[in-house]
């Protein structure tokens, strides 16, 4: 597609159920975000992948946050037992990866409001 | 170390003003400063980045101060216009590594 892609683009969901939020980046892209962004707020790191490495987990505030990427395609970010506090938009962005950075495309973000 | 401080969370301006939202940060490390806006509902896209072998980057009315050695940078909106209403985020990174975003400026520009 023309840029990244994100499903659900709304989710509502009761506290204490799971969710999977889905981002399909632009093709080539190796690098993969995800970010949360609470209402007003600014932009949370939660994860990124870069092609084979190992991804880079720090941002993921507990363990009910988990995330996987297929390859260089899809990523689904989990969030189990979700809770009030989750609410939020979550943001998937991608990139192609140089030693010289390059250009993050987001996504328009999943909203998700957890009842 | 790693993080980047932005200011003012929020600015009011009238139209045909100058807009300035400034970043700090701490890691001389750093080598790569891009602004990115977002508009209710998208994600942010990017507005305009700089490195650190210039002091100044002009794209159309929107341009990038640097000071290496404060380990600051701006962003400086001029005529400033009600379409340029939005969230402007800077962020920060060394070469080849993920972004870190400032806290985010709420822009509004009054006709």
């Amino acid at each position: 597609g023309a840029g990244v892609s994100q499903s659900p683009s709304n989710k509502v969901t009761e506290k204490g159920k799971d969710v999977e939020l889905r981002c399909d980046p632009i093709s080539g892209h190796t690098a993969l975000y995800w970010y949360r962004q609470r209402l007003g707020q600014g932009l949370e790191f939660l994860i990124y992948f870069q092609g084979n490495s190992a991804p880079d987990k720090s941002g993921l505030p507990s363990d009910r946050f988990s995330a996987e990427r297929t390859g260089e395609s899809v990523s689904t970010l989990t969030i189990q037992r979700t809770q009030q506090e989750d609410s939020a938009v979550y943001l998937c962005a991608s990139s192609r990866w140089s030693t010289t950075n390059e250009k993050l495309f987001f996504g328009s973000g999943t909203q998700l409001s957890v009842l | 170390q790693q993080q980047v401080k932005q200011s003012p969370q929020s600015l009011i301006v009238q139209k045909g003003g100058i807009s300035i939202i400034n970043c700090a940060y701490e890691n001389t490390a750093f080598d790569y400063f891009p602004w990115y806006q977002q508009f209710p509902g998208k994600g942010p896209a990017l507005l305009i980045a700089i490195r650190p072998d210039v002091s100044e980057k002009k794209e159309g009315r929107f341009t990038i101060s640097f000071n290496k050695s404060a380990k600051q940078f701006s962003l400086h909106i001029m005529d400033s216009q009600p379409g340029d209403s939005a969230t402007y985020f800077c962020a920060a990174a060394t070469s080849g590594s993920r972004l870190t975003f400032g806290e985010g400026t709420q822009l509004t520009v009054n006709p």
